[in-house]
C-alpha cells in the first residue's frame, strides 16, 4: 500500500457529462500529481500540485481542471467527457518538489466514457 | 524541458536470462533516475532509483548504471523469472523540476 488513496476505482459515464476524481496523499506529501494512462500507452503527465498552489502544468485538456485543497488533497475535473478520455488516472505524491523525492503512486481510477 | 528516450518498448527473454532497457535524457542538469514497474492493471512502483553523484547501484537482482557524460541510464535484472513481468519505466529530473518518464518497456519472461 503506497499510502496514496484514490477514489472511486472505477467510473462510468456517457460522453458530455462531467466527474470528479480525488486524491489523498500520504501523510506529510505537500505536494500531488496527476497522470493519464490510456490503455498500452505511458504516464501522460497533466498537472502538479505544491502545498495547495499549481506548480506545474503538462498536456492538460482546458476541458480538464484540478485543485488542491487546505488539507492537500486534490481533485481532477473532467467535463465534456469524450471516449478518448477512457483511461485509467493516477494520482502520485511525494515530499517535496525538486528534492528528488520519490513519486508514490495511488491505484488509480479507471475511467470509462460511453 | 527534459526528454527521456526509452528503448526497446518490447522485450523477451528466457527465464533465468537478464534484461536491459535503456534510456537517454537531455538535459545535463538532470541529477535523479527512478525507474518503475507496473504490473498489468496496478500501479507504478518505484524499484530502484540513483541520484548523478553515483555511477551505479545494486538492489539484489536489480542494478542501475549511469554514465552522465553520454546522458544514459541503464536498468539491468538478472535471473529473471516469470513475476519481472511488467512495464517499466524510467524517468529523470532536475534539481527543483517534476519527473520526466520514458515510454515504458514491456518485458515478457519466456518460462
Amino acid at each position: 500500500d503506497s499510502g496514496v488513496t484514490q477514489t472511486p476505482k472505477h467510473l462510468i459515464t456517457a460522453t458530455g457529462q462531467r466527474v470528479t476524481l480525488r486524491c489523498s496523499p500520504r501523510s506529510g506529501d505537500l505536494s500531488v500529481y496527476w497522470y493519464q494512462q490510456s490503455l498500452d500507452q505511458g504516464l501522460q503527465f497533466l498537472i502538479q500540485y505544491y502545498n495547495g498552489e499549481e506548480r506545474a502544468k503538462g498536456n492538460i485538456l482546458e476541458r480538464f481542471s484540478a485543485q488542491q485543497f487546505p488539507d492537500l488533497h486534490s481533485e481532477l475535473n473532467l467535463s465534456s467527457l469524450e471516449l478518448g478520455d477512457s483511461a485509467l488516472y493516477f494520482c502520485a505524491s511525494s515530499v517535496d518538489v525538486g528534492v528528488n523525492s520519490p513519486l508514490h503512486f495511488g491505484n488509480g481510477t479507471r475511467l470509462t466514457v460511453t | 524541458g527534459e526528454n527521456v528516450e526509452q528503448h526497446p518498448s518490447t522485450l523477451s527473454v528466457q527465464e533465468g536470462d537478464s534484461a536491459v532497457i535503456k534510456c537517454t535524457y537531455s538535459d545535463s542538469a538532470s541529477n535523479y533516475f527512478p525507474w518503475y514497474k507496473q504490473e498489468l492493471g496496478k500501479r507504478p512502483q518505484l524499484i530502484i532509483d540513483i541520484r548523478s553523484n553515483v555511477g551505479e547501484k545494486k538492489d539484489q537482482r536489480i542494478a542501475v548504471t549511469l554514465n552522465k557524460t553520454a546522458k544514459h541510464f541503464s536498468l539491468h535484472i538478472t535471473e529473471t523469472q516469470p513475476e519481472d513481468s511488467a512495464v517499466y519505466f524510467c524517468a529523470a529530473s532536475r534539481p527543483n523540476e517534476k519527473l520526466t518518464f520514458g515510454t515504458g518497456t514491456r518485458l515478457t519472461i519466456i518460462p
